[in-house]
C-alpha cells in the first residue's frame, strides 16, 4: 500500500498569503495525484488532478506540481474561502490512498 | 449535472450489516466509462478509500476491509451499493459514494453529500 504524507498538519495563514502544501508517497506514482478540498459539514471537492491540472471551475489561485514521489498544493493569495482541510489521494496502484489532511486556517 | 445521493441507515447495531445506496441523477451508469466508489471518512479524520465498481460488476475492495465488504449495482435503478458486515465501533464514519472521472487511474470529480453511519447499540 502507497503512504502519502502530507506536511503540515495544520497551517494559520493571513490572507493574501501563499500556502504551500507537500504530499509525499511512499513509491513512484507518475502523475496520478490529486487534490481535494474539505470545508467542515461538506463532501470533498476535487482541485487538481494529475498533479497540475486544474479541475473545471477552480480559481487560478490553486496550483499543483511534482511527479513520481513528491508532490505540492499552492495556494496563491489565501482567501477567507479558502479556509478547509485539504488532501492528496493516488489513484496509481491498488488499494488507492489518501494523506491524512492539511488543515489551513484562516488568521 | 452529475449528481450521487446516499441513503440507508443511519444507526447500525454491532455485528450486523451497513447497508448503503448511492442513487446517480443526471447520467446513467451503464453508459460507461465511470467507475464509481465508496469512501469514507472517521468522524475528525481523513479520508479511507473502501472499494470501485463498474456498471459491468467488475470490483476491486480495499484488503483491508475485504473480508467484509460487497459493493454491488443496480443498472435499472441507476444505483450502486456498500454493503459491510460484521460492523464494529469502528465502523462509524461518514460514508461517501463518488464517481471517477473516467478509469479508476482519475481522481474523483463528483461525490455525494456523505451519510453519517453510527455503529451503536
Amino acid at each position: 500500500e502507497i503512504v502519502l504524507t502530507q506536511s503540515p498538519d495544520f497551517q494559520s495563514v493571513t490572507p493574501k498569503e501563499k500556502v504551500t502544501i507537500t504530499c509525499r508517497a511512499s513509491q513512484s506514482i507518475g502523475s496520478n495525484l490529486h487534490w481535494y478540498q474539505q470545508k467542515p459539514d461538506q463532501s470533498p471537492k476535487l482541485l487538481i488532478k494529475f498533479a497540475s491540472q486544474s479541475f473545471s471551475g477552480v480559481p487560478s489561485r490553486f496550483s499543483g506540481s511534482g511527479s513520481g514521489t513528491d508532490f505540492t498544493l499552492t495556494i496563491n493569495s489565501l482567501e477567507a474561502e479558502d479556509a478547509a482541510t485539504y488532501y492528496c489521494h493516488q489513484s496509481s496502484s491498488l488499494p488507492q490512498t489518501f494523506g491524512g489532511g492539511t488543515k489551513v486556517e484562516i488568521k | 449535472q452529475v449528481q450521487l445521493q446516499e441513503s440507508g441507515p443511519g444507526l447500525v447495531k454491532p455485528s450486523e450489516t451497513l447497508s448503503l445506496t448511492c442513487t446517480v441523477s443526471g447520467g446513467s451508469i451503464s453508459s460507461g466509462p465511470y467507475y464509481w466508489g465508496w469512501i469514507r471518512q472517521h468522524p475528525g479524520k481523513g479520508l479511507e478509500w473502501i472499494g470501485y465498481i463498474y456498471y459491468s460488476g467488475n470490483t476491486y475492495y480495499n484488503p483491508s476491509l475485504q473480508s467484509r465488504v460487497t459493493i454491488s449495482v443496480d443498472t435499472s435503478k441507476n444505483q450502486f451499493s456498500l454493503r459491510l458486515s460484521s460492523v464494529t465501533a469502528a465502523d462509524t464514519a461518514v460514508y461517501y459514494c463518488a464517481r471517477y472521472c473516467s478509469t479508476t487511474r482519475c481522481p474523483f470529480d463528483y461525490w455525494g453529500q456523505g451519510t453519517l453511519v453510527t455503529v451503536s447499540s
